[in-house]
């Protein structure tokens, strides 16, 4: 039972345009959401994350929305610059855990 | 790059031996996990460590065993290879269980390939 799902396993952007990334859950426990980005042959990084008591996180050109309701959370990168391209991933976790729950990632390709 | 090393980064390795990967981090952080990431599936959790010879199994713990005797050594020990442990492996660190204020951290991964 996937209780994190990434629906897209990839998309293309072009360069300086937006770039949106989805993720749902079921899971209504989780309380914590997280990205991480993936290069080749390196580990994923952290990028952002998000608490279930906000419904947006700002970091420079990289947003997170959470839909509490429709248990969903998008990742906003603006604009697209082409060393985005990467795997992203999105991760959950409730709260006192010590386990990250993972999608499979989305691969994400920013064409100049 | 958190202080994170792996060891070794390539491994190949036949059906039925003993293999161990090394999990060493410089940050003196509590929280160590072990991921395997397999296309299809993203990163699913292997073991973590709460502290020194403190440890529990994760969602795939099936053909793994652990060990921590020290806070910067996290060993991942795959007591008789199967082909199905052909993946790569990432070790995590986090300084306090993967909080809000402390994600966890990735080491560059082990890419094991059993034959």
């Amino acid at each position: 039972d996937q209780q994190v799902k990434q629906n897209s396993p990839s998309l293309s952007v072009q360069e300086g345009r937006i770039s949106i990334l989805n993720c749902d859950y079921t899971n209504s426990m989780f309380d914590y959401f997280l990205w991480y980005k993936k290069y080749p042959a390196e580990g994923p990084t952290f990028l952002i994350s998000i608490s279930s008591i906000k419904d947006k996180n700002e970091d420079g050109r990289f947003t997170v929305f959470l839909n509490k309701s429709a248990k969903h959370l998008s990742l906003h990168i603006v604009p697209s610059q082409p060393g985005d391209s990467a795997v992203y991933f999105c991760a959950a976790s409730q709260g006192g855990s010590y386990q990250l729950t993972f999608g499979k990632g989305t691969k994400l390709s920013v064409i100049p | 790059d958190a202080g994170i090393t792996q060891s070794p980064r390539h491994k190949v390795t036949e059906t039925g031996t003993p293999v161990t990967l090394r999990c060493h981090q410089t940050e003196n952080h509590r929280y160590m996990y072990w991921y395997r990431q397999d296309p299809g599936h993203g990163l699913r959790l292997i073991h973590y460590s709460y502290g020194v010879k403190d440890t529990d199994k994760g969602e795939v713990s099936d053909g793994y065993s652990v060990s921590r005797s020290k806070t910067e050594d996290f060993l991942l020990t795959l007591e008789s290879a199967t082909s199905s442990q052909t993946s790569v492996y990432f070790c995590a660190i986090s300084k306090t269980g993967g909080s809000p204020d402390s994600p966890l951290h990735f080491g560059n991964g082990t890419r094991l390939t059993v034959t």
